[in-house]
């Protein structure tokens, strides 16, 4: 059992090139999730699936898109990266609501540099 | 979700009971209290949640006060490898799972 595994773990960009974060969970969870956290800062949710086909906004939204084609895959595109999305990304999955166990599972996280 | 408010750091040292506190007071009936805890810039790892009930698991107990306002994320026996960011979040039972982080509280635990 895998978990979440997110690649790449680290990646340097120029400004203004395009690149997509993947992310993937084989524990069949319906909700996925983005966030980001800036050195000595918490987590902010850029965006969130609650399944297949379905996403929308967090708090940081712009500059990022997602999409959710499957129940396993939530890929994050920078569409002209800025040095503003320097950035750890995480991403999250966990189970819906109406479950025993709903605790959110994190990847380890990519290391993202835009120069 | 409700706000949570958690202090920024503390310290505790090794062997003896780490005590973190968290206020929710505007937390509603339906929202549970979850604790996670981040190592080292690592994803963060889910720790322990509760209602209302007190709750204890193999790594940490959960104390949350009669009229909910309030919680307190007990270590027993802090190791050097607690030394981590713990956060504190009250998430609604129902609809999803939108999981906002605060600053959480940095832990040192101390030789």
């Amino acid at each position: 059992n895998a978990g979440v595994t997110q690649t790449p773990k680290f990646q340097v960009l120029k400004t203004g090139q395009s690149m997509t974060l993947q992310c993937a969970q084989d524990m069949n969870h319906e909700y996925m999730s983005w966030y980001r956290q800036d050195p000595g800062m918490g987590l902010r949710l850029i965006h969130y699936s609650v399944g297949a086909g379905i996403t929308d906004q967090g708090e940081v939204p712009n500059g990022y898109n997602v999409s959710r084609s499957t129940t396993e895959d939530f890929p994050l595109r920078l569409l002209s990266a800025a040095p503003s999305q320097t950035s750890v990304y995480f991403c999250a999955s966990s189970y819906a609501s109406n479950r025993v166990r709903t605790e959110a599972f994190f990847g380890q996280g990519t290391r993202l540099t835009v120069v | 979700d409700a706000k949570t408010t958690q202090p920024p750091s503390m310290d505790c040292a090794e062997g003896r009971a780490a005590n973190l506190p968290c206020n929710h007071s505007t937390i509603s009936g339906n929202e549970y209290v979850y604790w996670y805890r981040q190592i080292h810039s690592q994803g963060p790892q889910y720790i322990i949640h509760g209602l209302k009930n007190n709750e204890t698991n193999e790594m940490a107990s959960l104390i949350i006060t009669e009229d909910r306002k309030s919680s307190t994320l007990i270590l027993p026996h802090a190791t050097l490898r607690d030394t981590a960011v713990y956060y504190c979040i009250a998430r609604n039972s129902g609809g999803y799972q939108k999981v906002t982080f605060g600053t959480g509280t940095k832990l040192q635990v101390i030789p």
